[in-house]
């Protein structure tokens, strides 16, 4: 199957910081997603972008099918921002998720 | 309101015991998924579903079964076959495959 690696693991911010999350992937895929995942566990869909780029407020995604990766921005980061961050992309009808990035956003 | 509707949210179940959770969607989606997620991981998938009387099985399907006689209702059933059953357990729809999921609330599964 597809794998996919999502780095960092895990990220600390302060209040209105900036970053940036990345998503590589193995294969050539049909479907791209980037949820975040609350403490209650309730997954949202953040972006779906097999390619190209989207913006949702202080949130913006870039997909590069061609290289094979995906980023994540999070701009003027708030505390409301932490939870676990997933990229699952789609292949084969099966969407594969990495591992995560947990971000904690400190006051 | 349009949505998935994932019930109990927490369930428990004894050592041997079938248990059964509900998945439900009134989004009018042919497509429906359950996946696992374990502690610290993302989500691996369980079984799908593209259509009414149609399922295939994902990457760990052993010790699941599923049915899809409605196109609203995907049940997810956890057999007693599945050793390690603890797990928190989502269910997805999308209008069909390859288009973007959209996720329950989820159900916690704990064995006494």
């Amino acid at each position: 199957g597809i794998q996919v690696e999502q780095s960092p693991p895990d990220l600390i911010l302060q209040e209105g910081a900036n970053s940036t999350l990345r998503c590589n992937f193995s294969d050539s895929v049909n479907n791209l997603q980037w949820f975040h995942q609350n403490p209650w566990g309730q997954l949202i869909n953040l972006f779906y972008i097999p390619s190209g780029t989207k913006q949702n407020g202080r949130l913006s995604a870039t997909t590069v099918a061609t290289e094979r990766y995906s980023l994540l921005y999070i701009s003027s980061s708030q505390t409301t921002d932490s939870g676990v961050y997933f990229c699952a992309v789609e292949g084969d009808y099966k969407l594969s998720f990495g591992a995560g990035t947990t971000v904690t956003v400190r006051a | 309101d349009g949505g998935i509707t994932q019930s109990p949210k927490y369930l428990f179940r004894k050592e041997g015991q079938n248990v059964t959770l509900s998945c439900e969607q009134n989004l009018n989606h042919d497509a429906m998924y359950w996946y696992r997620q374990d502690p610290g991981q993302g989500l691996r998938l369980i079984y799908y579903s593209q259509i009414v009387n149609d399922f295939q099985k994902g990457d760990i399907a052993e010790g699941y079964s599923v049915s899809r006689e409605k196109k609203e209702s995907f049940p997810l059933t956890v057999t007693s076959a599945q050793k390690n059953p603890t797990a928190f357990y989502l269910c997805a729809s999308s209008m069909q495959l390859n288009q973007p999921q959209h996720f329950g609330d989820g159900t916690r599964l704990s064995i006494l």
